[in-house]
């Protein structure tokens, strides 16, 4: 059983750029949750979709966005990069009835040169 | 949310128990304690959840006095393995995932021989 996967695992791209992450979520899993984490700063939560609808967010501007597909599957766009947008991004999936454990991807290493 | 605080880092050495403390005076009747350990560039990896007194599983106990304004994370025999980052987090159990969690930025643990 495979578990939350990423891709790309890691990329460079230069400032005013776009990127889009990719997430497939652990089986079984419904709900996708998206997190920046830069160097040495704890996760955090950009947005979380449920249903093909963005059901929570973070303090991230529009730049972020999402998406899901009805295989549950997700994407993490980000429009007009900024240096400051490096960092690893994860997905985090969980079940149709949460019982407090995310199950998190190795994340997408972004660079923003 | 309720805010969490833990130490910024701890030594400890192989076979010692670690007890991680975390400050969560805010926290809410429905909220959960759960941490959290993640390893460099990787995705962060669920140890355990509690709600209130004392909850044990394979990898750690974690202790929950009765005002819950607190928690202790305990991890005994530690290995060099268990180096790593250890997040403590405060929230609810609601709906079909969890609503953001939020990450501090962790107690980070480094293990001797």
């Amino acid at each position: 059983d495979a578990g939350v996967t990423q891709s790309p695992t890691h990329l460079i791209k230069t400032r005013g750029q776009q990127v889009t992450l990719r997430c497939s979520p652990k089986s079984g899993h419904d709900t996708v949750s998206w997190y920046q984490q830069a160097l040495g700063q704890g996760p955090q939560f950009i947005f979380q979709y449920y249903e093909e609808e963005e059901r929570q967010r973070g303090n991230f501007p529009d730049r972020f966005s999402g998406h899901q597909f009805p295989n549950y599957s997700s994407e993490l766009n980000v429009n007009a990069l900024l240096l400051g947008d490096s960092a690893l991004y994860l997905c985090a999936s969980s079940p149709p009835f949460y019982t407090g454990e995310l199950f998190f991807g190795e994340g997408s290493r972004l660079t923003v040169l | 949310l309720a805010k969490t605080t833990q130490p910024i880092s701890m030594d400890s050495y192989e076979g010692q128990e670690v007890n991680i403390t975390c400050s969560h005076n805010n926290i809410a009747t429905n909220d959960y304690i759960t941490w959290y350990q993640q390893f460099p560039s990787q995705g962060p990896r669920f140890i355990i959840q509690g709600y209130k007194t004392k909850v044990t599983n394979e990898v750690a106990s974690l202790f929950i006095p009765a005002d819950r304004k607190s928690s202790t994370l305990s991890l005994p025999r530690v290995s060099l393995s268990d180096t790593a980052v250890y997040y403590c987090l405060v929230g609810e159990n609601s709906g079909g995932g969890a609503d953001g969690l939020t990450f501090g930025k962790g107690t980070h643990l480094i293990i001797q021989p």
